[in-house]
């Protein structure tokens, strides 16, 4: 079955600096995974998603994710983290099997900028 | 609309009564999904439509919980007899096709109290 770990529960990162939400992935297909973003009392955003190709993908607000098949892992990162970026992060994979298409969410990731 | 709108945003209810959830999802958009959020956890999956059809239902908690989609739009999620372990958010989300490589869009939730 297809599942996703986030290791970390929170993250704290100073301002300016650059940041990393580690994600890792375990499929029996091809991955196809996604990153979103919850703000506090909001639903989720979609922040980028990998699909084939670049294993460097860009996406909203600045982040990037790095796939890399060899270690499972997708990673979400940003050059230089603002005080706005802290929120909840989320990775995801697509549930292949016939007849579901669910999304299946890591436990999510707190991400806390310091000023 | 834009969006993924629900309704309500808060629902108090008391232990012991039905609840309707109501999700509207973006127009054109053939795949919706319900998933549930626990204070501090992750997103639990409960379904997912294709058009009508409900072709995975297998994250539905118990037979108190069920969901329908009317006219390949609306989606209403019903909880009847609640019980406090019901409070959580519910949220919505739609894709525009069940593709593999097509991210979902989330409403901002319907908080569910149940007192």
């Amino acid at each position: 079955a297809q599942s996703v770990a986030q290791p970390e529960d929170q993250v704290n990162v100073a301002e300016g600096n650059p940041l990393t939400v580690k994600c890792t992935y375990s499929v029996s297909g091809n991955p196809y995974l996604f990153w979103y973003v919850q703000y506090p009392n909001r639903g989720l955003q979609f922040l980028l998603k990998y699909i084939t190709g670049d294993n460097l993908v860009k996406g909203s607000y600045g982040f990037e994710a790095e796939f890399n098949k060899s270690q499972t892992s997708f990673h979400l990162k940003k050059p230089s983290a603002l005080v706005s970026d802290s929120a909840l992060y989320f990775c995801a994979v697509r549930d292949g099997e016939p007849g579901t298409y669910k999304y299946i969410f890591g436990t999510g990731t707190r991400l806390k900028v310091l000023a | 609309g834009a969006g993924v709108s629900q309704s309500p945003s808060n629902k108090v209810t008391e232990k012991g009564k039905d609840v309707e959830l109501r999700c509207d999802p973006i127009s054109g958009h053939t795949a919706l999904y319900w998933y549930r959020q626990s204070l501090g956890q992750g997103l639990e999956f409960l379904i997912y439509f294709q058009g009508n059809s409900a072709p995975d239902k297998s994250g539905l908690p118990s037979d108190r919980f069920s969901a329908e989609r009317t006219g390949g739009s609306v989606s209403t999620l019903t909880i009847q007899r609640t019980q406090q372990e019901d409070s959580a958010v519910y949220l919505c989300a739609s894709s525009y096709r069940q593709a593999m490589n097509t991210e979902a869009f989330f409403g901002q939730g319907t908080r569910l109290t149940v007192v």
